[in-house]
């Protein structure tokens, strides 16, 4: 079975500061994984996916995770905060096929501090 | 494109009223997912179709609620009756596997208050 586990529900940094949020999975089977953001009143927008073609993925708006099978992890970074990036933060699990649903972490909530 | 569209955004009723929710997919996505999540839970998976067919309903609590996708196209989600627990926001996504080259989108939620 497959699951995510995100460390800190809530992560405070200053604008201009590198932004890590942290994902491991657990999975019996090559993931395929996913990072979403929700703004404040919003959907859940895609940030990125990882689907093995390549192990650093870059997503929309400055973030990107590296796969590391190793460690089971997917972190998300970016190299610096801006206000707008404050927004809570979703990792996600394919389970199954090609056509399974997905499987989430509790969030994480990032602040961003002038 | 447009995108996954869900209606209505909020919903406030009592305890033991019936309320629908609906998810218009992206035109031609075969697969039709809810999820919900409660207030300072995870989102949770509740049941996935494949154009008008259930594929998968694990994740749905309990006979209150009825899912429906006739015709392969809008689908919707009824709780009936309602009931305090129910309450939370409620996720639609859509997709179309074509090799990797995939995705999930979501819809904005509708925000279902019951009281």
């Amino acid at each position: 079975a497959q699951s995510v586990t995100q460390l800190g529900s809530h992560v405070s940094v200053s604008e201009g500061a590198l932004v890590l949020l942290r994902c491991n999975y657990s999975s019996s089977v090559p993931p395929y994984l996913f990072w979403y953001v929700q703004y404040p009143n919003q959907g859940l927008q895609l940030l990125l996916k990882y689907t093995s073609a390549a192990t650093l993925v870059k997503g929309i708006n400055g973030f990107e995770a590296e796969f590391k099978k190793s460690e089971t992890s997917f972190h998300l970074t970016k190299p610096s905060a801006h206000m707008s990036d404050a927004a809570e933060y979703f990792c996600a699990v394919r389970r199954g096929g090609s056509q399974g649903n997905l499987i989430f972490g509790k969030g994480t909530k990032l602040s961003v501090k002038p | 494109e447009a995108g996954v569209t869900q209606f209505p955004s909020h919903s406030v009723i009592e305890k033991g009223q019936t309320v629908t929710l609906r998810c218009d997919p992206i035109s031609g996505h075969d697969n039709l997912y809810w999820y919900r999540r409660v207030m300072g839970k995870e989102i949770k998976f509740l049941l996935h179709f494949v154009k008008e067919s259930k594929q998968d309903e694990s994740g749905m609590p309990n006979n209150r609620f009825l899912a429906e996708r006739t015709g392969g196209t809008y689908s919707t989600l009824k709780v009936q009756p309602a009931e305090l627990e129910d309450s939370g926001v409620y996720f639609c996504a859509s997709s179309q596997v074509q090799g990797i080259n995939y995705g999930y989108t979501f819809g904005s939620g509708t925000r279902l208050t019951v009281v």
